[in-house]
């Protein structure tokens, strides 16, 4: 079966601090994919890889496609980076995509 | 604007009233796709669409139907709701859905409640 799994469940730190989020996956996939979710329900693409490494902004995102895993990286995080971040697998074989259950991350002043 | 447009934003109806959920987008996205989020059970998909009338069923596909006459518009059409159907949809659109180069963009959602 084909699972994403998602750690820490929830991430609570200062304004300034370097935030790393993991993502986990089960089998070999075809990309991987990072969405922002606001409190307000809009949801977002960050990033979609398939090998090494994107930036954009603040926002890092790597890939390691031997161990199944890909990190999300927030430099100098801020207030307006809370969000809940959710990782997602796209299966070319099914044209599926598999959620992670998302992190809660909350960036106090 | 490119974005993909999702209505109603909010919806309350009752059990049996068939509705539908509109989603449009302006991008000449082939891909589009549905989605329902649940508190504790994360995203999961309903339907997804790959080109114009071709549809197939996601993880959860019961008691939902689609159509995809044209390119930019993919309804959700919900014959006879039930109150197991209250959830947050949220429908997407991506040009090419497993190529890194190209993201998915979503719609603002729909909270809707079937009581």
């Amino acid at each position: 079966k084909n699972e994403v799994e998602q750690s820490p469940q929830n991430l609570t730190a200062q304004e300034g601090e370097f935030i790393t989020i993991n993502c986990s996956y089960s089998v070999g996939i075809s990309a991987l994919h990072w969405l922002q979710q606001h409190p307000g329900g809009g949801i977002v693409s960050l990033f979609m890889l398939s090998s090494g490494k994107k930036k954009h902004g603040r926002l890092i995102a790597t890939i390691n496609i031997q161990e199944k895993h890909s990190s999300l990286h927030i430099t100098a995080s801020h207030p307006r980076d809370s969000a809940v971040y959710i990782c997602a697998a796209y299966y070319n074989s099914n044209y599926q995509l598999i959620w992670g259950a998302g992190t809660k991350l909350i960036i106090k002043p | 604007e490119a974005q993909v447009t999702q209505n109603p934003r909010y919806l309350i109806t009752v059990t049996g009233k068939k509705l539908t959920v509109t989603c449009s987008q302006n991008m000449n996205h082939e891909y589009m796709s549905w989605y329902r989020q649940d508190p504790g059970l994360g995203l999961r998909q309903i339907y997804y669409s790959m080109n114009v009338e071709v549809t197939d069923k996601g993880d959860v596909p019961e008691g939902y139907k689609v159509s995809r006459k044209e390119k930019r518009n993919f309804p959700l059409i919900l014959e006879s709701p039930s109150p197991n159907q209250t959830s947050l949809y949220f429908c997407a659109s991506s040009l090419n859905p497993g190529h890194q180069y190209y993201g998915y963009t979503f719609g603002s959602g729909t909270r809707l409640t079937v009581v």
